[in-house]
Order: structure tokens, then C-alpha cells, then sequence
């Protein structure tokens, strides 16, 4: 499996506050992703990047910035969180977005409450 | 828009039965196809890639893609309690779509 760790774990913080969250690979991996998990909902992809740098968007990116400065780090900044970004996140990352070598490796993701 | 549906669940299987979890996708230009499995409160692992029409085996495992019917299925054999977890389909078109998940539970 692809080294990928999440920090923090677990978060708990309040409504308009801002919120980073960082994902580290030590695989190389030029494609890092940020996911979100609800119930009902499945896994929605937030952003993606495709080199340091360079990002994109995904189907539910309102409300979240993301940052590349290094091939092994992908930050998730929450400007201003809100309620309905309480979730788990998960950060992936693959070597290509071709077959065969587009298969995404999760982290252990990060358990984030707004209140 | 382009989604990934699998059998809603949850589907239960008694210990040494075959599991069987199906996957239709929408997208037509999708190229690859993951199984994800996931227990409570960790994160996907992955089972699972195809590429090519047919069935691709690993240990109890079968993967089936049919592109003409944009079907994927997951079979598992001598189901053990261990195997117990929510199962992801997943679709790529250079940008991967999941499925809500399958919950099988594996009953002693």
C-alpha cells in the first residue's frame, strides 16, 4: 500500500472558524485527492491535484480550498467552517490517471466536527 | 452526471456461501473499475482493479466486467466473518466515481 498518512486524526472546532487539514505521501505519487464520506452520500470527491500547484475541482468543492507546494504534501484549508462540513475526510493518492496505474490509495482519513 | 449504482443492501451470507455484489455504471468512457472494501471506521482498501471485459480472479475473489452492459460485479467465495464490511464500486474515466456501497455482513 501507498504511504499515506492524514493529520489531524480527529477535530473538533467550531462554526467560522478556519480549518487545515494535511495529507503526506511518501510514495511519489503525482495525483493527490480529497474526499469526503457522509451516510447516503458515498464518497464525493472535494479537489484533486495533478502537480504541485496545479489543482482542480471537484463535485462538491464550495467552501474548500486546497494547496500544493511539495509532491508529498496536498493541504484542505475550510476558510470558514460550517455545520454541513462536519464529515470524514479522506486523502488519496495515485501515480497516474491512466490504466493501468490510476488506482487511488486512501489514508486512514480524519474525523472532523463542526459545531 | 455520471454515477456508479450498486446493489443497495445490506446483504447478509452465511459463513462458506458465495457473496455476490453488483455494480452498473453510467458512464460509458469508463476505463477502469475498483472494489473497495472498508470496515467501520477505517479507511477504502483496495481488493480489487479490472480493465478488460471478463472475470479477473485473486484468492476468493472474482471480478466480472461486461462493457456492453456496464456491469461490474464482485464474487466471494467461502465467506468468512473477517469479510464482514461495506464494499465500494468504483468508475473511472479519469476522474473515479463511487457507489453508495454494498454492507455484507458474513454470519458465522
Amino acid at each position: 500500500d501507498a504511504g499515506i498518512t492524514q493529520s489531524p486524526r480527529h477535530k473538533v472546532t467550531e462554526t467560522g472558524t478556519p480549518v487545515t487539514l494535511r495529507c503526506h505521501q511518501t510514495e511519489n505519487h503525482r495525483y493527490m485527492y480529497w474526499y469526503r464520506q457522509d451516510p447516503g452520500h458515498g464518497l464525493r470527491l472535494i479537489h484533486y491535484s495533478y502537480g504541485v500547484k496545479d489543482t482542480d475541482k471537484g463535485e462538491v468543492s464550495d467552501g474548500y480550498s486546497v494547496s500544493r507546494s511539495k509532491t508529498e504534501d496536498f493541504l484542505l484549508t475550510l476558510e470558514s467552517a460550517t455545520s454541513s462540513q462536519t464529515s470524514v475526510y479522506f486523502c488519496a493518492s495515485s501515480y497516474s490517471r491512466s490504466p493501468p496505474t490510476d488506482t487511488q490509495y486512501f489514508g486512514p482519513g480524519t474525523r472532523l466536527t463542526v459545531l | 452526471q455520471k454515477e456508479v449504482e450498486q446493489n443497495s443492501g445490506p446483504l447478509s451470507v452465511p459463513e462458506g456461501a458465495i457473496a455476490s455484489l453488483n455494480c452498473t455504471y453510467s458512464d460509458r468512457g469508463s476505463q477502469s473499475f475498483f472494489w473497495y472494501r472498508q470496515y467501520s471506521g477505517k479507511s477504502p482498501e483496495l481488493i480489487m482493479s479490472i480493465y478488460s471485459n471478463g472475470d479477473k480472479e485473486d484468492g476468493r475473489f472474482t471480478a466480472q466486467l461486461n462493457k456492453a452492459s456496464q456491469y461490474v460485479s464482485l464474487l466471494i467465495r467461502d465467506s468468512q466473518p473477517s469479510d464482514s464490511a461495506t464494499y465500494l464500486c468504483g468508475g473511472s474515466n479519469y476522474k473515479l466515481t463511487f457507489g453508495k456501497g454494498t454492507l455484507l455482513t458474513v454470519n458465522p
